[in-house]
């Protein structure tokens, strides 16, 4: 089963606010990976976390590995609608790399 | 740009009859890993191979599907027989060995079993 819990399911937003998307494990994680998927398309990367407290930023968003290395959360400021698509975290353990359930997320304009 | 290439991209097909999907991977990734999306399940690991050998296929139901990596360009992901609940989105993905190294997701074969 998924060892990465992603909260909310989904997240409607609208255009020009903010929003953060979750990602909670129970047990410590190794490193945690970042993907985005476009309506009808593949998952693309967006960044790894490894280090306790790690925070990295790419442009609108904010990424952010916890001090227990338990949970991670993306924070999107100023919503486009680029940004519509499925936020998943994935957890890369044994070599393996183990996919949340993602959060869905739509925009209004 | 190098990328995982996946063929078909679509099929229909009937219940009971075989289904094979290909992959080739991104030229000197190591790892390759197969994934079944669905809406009720997301993305679910079926099978992995690291230098063509295949590590984990625990996720796979060993009655009906079988995965190869006949050599280093070429992934197989077989169906037989195909069944109704096999519908979904099959994803290739490749990588370079080591932890926190990216995969590289194929654009995914729809199949539909009917």
């Amino acid at each position: 089963g998924q060892q990465v819990m992603q909260i909310p399911q989904y997240q409607h937003v609208q255009e020009g606010e903010d929003f953060t998307t979750y990602c909670n494990s129970s047990t410590t994680l190794s490193n945690i990976q970042w993907y985005k998927q476009r309506p009808g398309g593949h998952p693309v990367f967006l960044i790894q976390l490894v280090k306790s407290g790690e925070v990295k930023k790419q442009k609108r968003l904010t990424f952010q590995f916890g001090e227990a290395k338990k949970n991670s959360s993306l924070h999107i400021t100023a919503t486009q609608t680029t940004d519509v698509g499925t936020y998943f975290c994935a957890d890369f353990n044994d070599y393996k790399l183990s996919f949340g359930a993602g959060t869905t997320v739509t925009v209004r304009a | 740009d190098a990328r995982v290439t996946q063929t078909p991209r679509h099929k229909v097909t009937e219940m009971g009859q075989e289904v094979t999907m290909r992959c080739q991977p991104i030229l000197g990734h190591n790892t390759v890993f197969w994934y079944r999306q669905t809406m009720m399940q997301g993305l679910e690991l079926l099978a992995y191979f690291r230098n063509r050998a295949p590590l984990d296929d625990s996720g796979m139901p060993k009655d009906r599907f079988s995965a190869e990596m006949p050599d280093a360009t070429l992934a197989t992901l077989k169906i037989q027989p195909s069944e109704p609940r096999d519908s979904a989105v099959y994803f290739c993905a490749s990588g370079l060995m080591g932890i926190g190294s990216p995969l590289h997701f194929g654009n995914g074969t729809r199949l539909t079993v009917t």
